[in-house]
């Protein structure tokens, strides 16, 4: 069966330290994969998705950048954060073709 | 582009009452839609999903969802909740492309009361 990590589970990095949360799917080859970001309150933004390896499109304009070295893996990434960057970060995959999506526990980042 | 629009923020409501959530899209073609449940501090789960057939689709525990093209909604509806229905719910509309990009509601908060 399928499964997909993300790690850290909870993070407090400081204004302007870099950041590196991670997401590794199991189970499954050619994924279709995706970072979301969901704010307080608020629903679901997709930051980051990719249909291959080192293909990553952007949905919206930010200081977080992602990347994917390997089919299964997906990394989100940035170089200063800000006190916006706090939320709880969700990475989800889909098999080609297919609409369903699958989520990640998440990672909760709180920037102070 | 598509876009969903979740009417309702909060809905409470009391164990074993009946319960509504809205949902509308608006998409110039054909969509693919989910509800997705999120309990606190996990990540989301499928709950149901409309792709094609039957516009009536039901999950294993007892929610159900109708798909109607002319009102282009796909409201989520519950006979009887229980405590352990306290979540948030999001709706999701998707068109047949590659990439499988899902477009979320902001999502509605269901809080059942004993």
């Amino acid at each position: 069966s399928q499964t997909i990590h993300q790690w850290p589970a909870t993070l407090v990095q400081p204004v302007g330290s870099p950041l590196s949360l991670e997401c590794t799917v199991e189970g499954t080859s050619n994924p279709n994969l995706y970072w979301y970001r969901q704010a307080a309150g608020r629903g679901l933004q997709l930051l980051f998705y990719s249909v291959g390896i080192g293909q990553i499109s952007s949905e919206v304009p930010q200081n977080l950048s992602a990347s994917r070295p390997q089919d299964r893996q997906f990394i989100l990434s940035s170089k200063k954060l800000l006190l916006s960057d706090s939320g709880f970060y969700l990475c989800a995959w889909s098999v080609r073709e297919q609409e369903t999506q699958y989520f990640g526990p998440g990672t909760r980042l709180l920037v102070l | 582009a598509q876009s969903v629009t979740q009417l309702d923020s909060q809905v409470p409501v009391f164990e074993e009452a009946p319960v509504e959530l809205r949902c509308n899209y608006s998409s110039s073609v054909s969509v693919y839609l989910f509800w997705y449940v999120q309990y606190p501090n996990q990540g989301l789960q499928l709950l149901l999903k409309y792709l094609s057939g039957s516009t009536l689709v039901e999950s294993i525990n007892g929610f159900e969802a109708e798909f109607n093209k002319s009102q282009t909604s796909f409201h989520l509806r519950k006979p009887s909740v229980h405590i352990s229905d306290t979540a948030e719910y999001f709706c999701a509309v998707s068109v047949n492309t590659n990439a499988g990009k899902s477009t979320f509601g902001d999502g509605t908060t269901l809080t059942v009361k004993p």
